[in-house]
């Protein structure tokens, strides 16, 4: 059975700083999303990586992908305010399309 | 842009009542694929469809049923509602990997 691990859970830091969310997994997959999710809201496609060495960035995140270590990582720069949200990596574990989501992180940005 | 629609944002119901959750997708995804979203417990995925009239139960499938008909709506059934069906729904479709949600359902069982 497919496990996606993140980490940390929860996540309050200060506006300015950088930062770095994980995400392992326990079985062989080349293909890794990254969600946003606003409170109340629903989930936000946020980076489709789907090779060992991918990298995406848009505006201060960047996911990267090493397939061979099964994990993840979106990484912070300079945060703001308006990235205080829930970010969930999910894994496609199977090729097909089903996909295994983490718990999620919760992150919030302080002034 | 992808349209996925839920046919509610609240429902209320009392256990034991048939409830009817709705989602369309208005892209020809051939996937689509039913979650509920729990505190802690992220989501877990319920049933999803590759195809019209094609299921397949996803890892908490106790309590539902699914209904694809057309291509487009990909309906979940609570046969007998109960307290512990209080959830988040999440519809989502998708076609070559990415997927995209709906809205969501907020559904409180009494």
């Amino acid at each position: 059975e497919l496990k996606v691990e993140q980490n940390p859970l929860f996540l309050s830091m200060q506006e300015g700083k950088n930062y770095t969310i994980y995400c392992n997994y326990s079985t062989t997959s080349d293909r890794l999303y990254w969600y946003r999710q606003d409170p109340g809201k629903s989930l936000e496609s946020l980076f489709v990586l789907l090779s060992n060495g991918a990298v995406k960035q848009e505006g201060r995140l960047m996911a990267s992908l090493d397939t061979k270590a099964r994990l993840s990582t979106l990484h912070i720069t300079a945060a703001v305010h308006d990235l205080s949200a829930t970010y969930f990596c999910a894994v496609d574990g199977s090729g097909n399309e089903k996909l295994t989501f983490g718990t999620g992180t919760r992150l919030t940005i302080i002034p | 842009d992808v349209k996925v629609t839920q046919s509610s944002r609240y429902l209320v119901k009392r256990t034991g009542e048939k409830v009817f959750l709705e989602c369309v997708q208005d892209m020809d995804h051939e996937n689509m694929f039913w979650y509920r979203q729990d505190p802690g417990l992220g989501l877990r995925l319920i049933y999803f469809s590759y195809d019209v009239k094609m299921k397949e139960k996803g890892d908490i499938p106790e309590g539902y049923s699914v209904s694809r008909e057309k291509k487009e709506r990909f309906s979940l059934i609570l046969e007998s509602a109960s307290t512990n069906q209080t959830s988040m729904y999440l519809c989502a479709s998708s076609s070559v990997g990415e997927q995209y949600f709906g809205p969501g359902t907020r559904l409180t069982v009494t």
